[in-house]
């Protein structure tokens, strides 16, 4: 199974400032056909997980565009520009190269 | 409006099966595969695995291979997950999940199971 790795578990960030978030692989999540098979969810205290980028870089419909996703073939960064409250959860990254999919541990971002 | 329904929390007794729906609406059932993920108590998320509607086929974490059972009422637009021989290990929130592709973009509001006797 490929295992994905987060860190940091948690981030503590000013309202307006930058948080980063790193998902590192086990196997490389590049396809042959240019994709990068690594997504990013997050789960807001009491709801469900929210689909929020596909893909490495790819915005879901909605989300906005403070969010971007980045990485190569085995290490990924989310990163949040201009935290807002609203942002407050645990974000995972998870792939979706080939079964079993797997997550990563999940990364707790708490505000200042 | 793609809206994933599922059935109320339960509390099952050590040794016994529960049963789960997900009723699928705003969108055709059986053009997207539909997943379970299992969230232990304050843990992450665990992939359980998944069906396919319009052939009735199925995939399993090897993990939950003889524990979970998924199907597919197509009539109904209904997803449902089995887990037989329950014990506290189960006890957690399970969701149903669309797969668009290659990840999941809408989700289920949970369904918490208890195992307690």
């Amino acid at each position: 199974d490929i295992v994905m790795t987060q860190a940091p578990l948690s981030v503590s960030v000013t309202p307006g400032e930058s948080a980063s978030i790193s998902c590192r692989s086990s196997k490389s999540l590049l396809h042959s056909n240019g994709n990068t098979y690594v997504n990013w969810y997050l789960q807001k205290p009491g709801k469900s997980p929210q689909f929020l980028i596909y893909r490495m870089s790819n915005l879901a419909s909605g989300v906005p565009d403070r969010f971007s996703g980045s990485g190569s073939e085995t290490d990924f960064t989310l990163k949040i520009s201009k935290v807002e409250t609203e942002d407050v959860g645990v974000y995972y990254c998870g792939h979706g190269l080939e079964y079993p999919y797997t997550f990563g541990a999940g990364t707790k971002l708490e505000l200042k | 409006e793609v809206k994933l329904q599922q059935s109320g929390d339960e509390l099952v007794r050590p040794g016994a099966s529960v049963k789960m729906s997900c009723k699928a609406s705003g969108y055709t059932f059986t053009d997207y595969a539909m997943h379970w993920v299992k969230q232990s108590p304050g843990q992450g998320l665990e992939w359980i695995g998944t069906i396919i509607p319009l052939i009735d086929t199925t995939s399993y974490n090897q993990k939950f291979k003889g524990k979970a059972t998924l199907t597919a009422d197509k009539s109904s637009n209904t997803a449902y997950m089995e887990l037989s021989r329950l014990t506290s290990e189960d006890s957690a929130v399970y969701y149903c999940a669309r797969e668009t592709g290659d990840y999941f973009d809408y989700w289920g509001q949970g369904v918490m199971v208890t195992v307690s006797s």
